[in-house]
């Protein structure tokens, strides 16, 4: 069956512009993760959905990060006026509840200029 | 709060050789740990993991590791390596907060295999 699926794979953004990833589940998962890995670095969390309730969003580094799951399946990243620092991959995961194994997605690599 | 410590950002082996890749971990909580492995372009792949009984945990690709409460410690281990074994490889532990068990990753191992 078809595993977690991010868009775009690779994002270029000038300083300021506006970026949203996507990201599509497995069909049926409940939970689903958002973590940003930096270069050379381990994935860090950035918020948590159990269906379209955000229930965690301790991980945001600033306010210019919003997340959503309005129909508790596909979610968006959206960063507003990105900065450099928010250079990175940006990982999805789902899983069926959110203490099963967590399935990743391939990423999206931003790369702010 | 929950953290991993993992020793050593470049691990080689010769081919046939030992693994041992070294995780230590801090929690305030009794741990669920996870060693995932990432190839290059890929996403993470779970490996094994620990949540509670028997501590030593087996997983794919002849991977094992051991829960060691007394040294706060969840080592990754192969008997024989393999050329497909080289990649990153991350140990993480969970908050299980909101029940959920976000995961806290430590920064990577990445493991050369030489022929």
């Amino acid at each position: 069956g078809a595993g977690v699926s991010q868009s775009p794979r690779y994002k270029v953004a000038k300083r300021g512009q506006d970026v949203a990833l996507r990201c599509d589940p497995i069909s049926g998962h409940v939970s689903l993760f958002w973590y940003q890995q930096a270069l050379g670095q381990g994935p860090e969390f950035l918020t948590y959905f159990q269906n379209e309730a955000q229930l965690d969003k301790s991980g945001l580094p600033s306010d210019r990060f919003f997340a959503e799951r309005p129909e508790g399946s596909v979610s968006t990243l959206k960063i507003q006026r990105t900065q450099q620092e928010d250079s990175a991959v940006y990982l999805c995961a789902s899983s069926p509840s959110g203490k099963d194994e967590q399935f990743f997605g391939p990423g999206t690599r931003l790369t702010v200029l | 709060a929950q953290s991993v410590t993992q020793l050593g950002s470049h691990v080689s082996v010769s081919e046939g050789a030992l693994v041992l890749l070294r995780c230590n971990y801090s929690s305030s909580v009794p741990p669920y740990l996870f060693w995932y492995v990432q190839y290059p372009n890929q996403g993470l792949q779970l490996l094994l993991k620990y949540t509670t009984g028997a501590t030593l945990v087996k997983g794919i690709n002849g991977f094992e590791a051991e829960f060691k409460k007394s040294e706060t410690s969840f080592h990754l281990t192969k008997p024989s390596a393999h050329m497909s074994d080289a990649a990153e490889y991350f140990c993480a532990v969970s908050d299980n907060a909101y029940g959920a068990n976000n995961l806290f990753f430590g920064t990577g191992t990445r493991l050369t295999v030489i022929p």
